[in-house]
């Protein structure tokens, strides 16, 4: 089964911190997707990477970055944490061989700023 | 451009009664479309997948769904509500244009409750 496995299931940080969320996928696939998840919203596209070292935005990239520097790894990253970034954040990968374009998804991050 | 519209943002069933879960997309090519399910605090699970073979989708957990090209619609349903059906569903169609190529687009989510 494929893993996807994101690095903790609950943070608390304040206002201004440095939030960084790890994200590893254990089979082999190329492409890594970071969401957001709110109420009422549904989930939104951060960011995401087809490749090593690759990132496209996503549709709500503003106030985050991510990283790629392993296959299997995508990290994303709060440069100044604000309380509207409190939300539950989601990691998924896919696979190019398959043609469907399923994603597999991690348990969730969530995050609270203070 | 493509999107997908969940109808009902809560809906609530009778245990061993029917589940309905409406989905509508737009796309202008034959789509890959998607359920999901996520149980609180977790993340979200496939529960099927239509890939343009068969227009009706066998699911885990005794679900099914049925492409309906003439009406965009890709409704999920159950004959027998179980109480560990509560959850939250989310539709999603494989964007095909555009710089995100590749993800899913997804609707807004369907929270699910079953009455005892």
């Amino acid at each position: 089964d494929v893993k996807v496995t994101q690095s903790s299931r609950y943070l608390v940080k304040r206002t201004g911190e440095k939030v960084f969320l790890e994200c590893v996928q254990d089979m082999d696939h190329e492409n890594m997707f970071w969401y957001r998840q709110d109420p009422g919203l549904g989930l939104r596209l951060i960011y995401f990477s087809y490749d090593v070292k690759m990132k496209e935005k996503g549709d709500i990239p503003e106030g985050y970055s991510v990283s790629r520097e392993k296959k299997e790894r995508f990290s994303l990253i709060l440069e100044s944490a604000s309380t509207n970034q409190t939300s539950m954040y989601l990691c998924a990968s896919s696979s190019n061989r398959g043609r469907t374009g399923e994603l597999f998804f991690g348990e969730g991050s969530r995050l609270t700023v203070l | 451009a493509q999107s997908v519209t969940q109808l009902g943002s809560h809906v609530s069933v009778s245990e061993g009664a029917l589940v309905l879960l409406r989905c509508n997309y737009s796309s202008s090519v034959p789509p890959y479309l998607f359920w999901y399910v996520q149980y609180p605090n977790q993340g979200l699970q496939l529960l099927l997948k239509y890939t343009s073979a068969a227009t009706l989708v066998k699911g885990i957990n005794g679900f099914e769904a049925e492409f309906k090209k003439s009406e965009t619609s890709f409704h999920l349903t159950k004959p027998s509500a179980h109480m560990s059906d509560a959850a939250e569903y989310f539709c999603a169609v494989r964007a095909l244009y555009g710089g995100s190529q590749g993800n899913l687009i997804f609707g807004k989510g369907t929270k699910l409750s079953v009455k005892p």
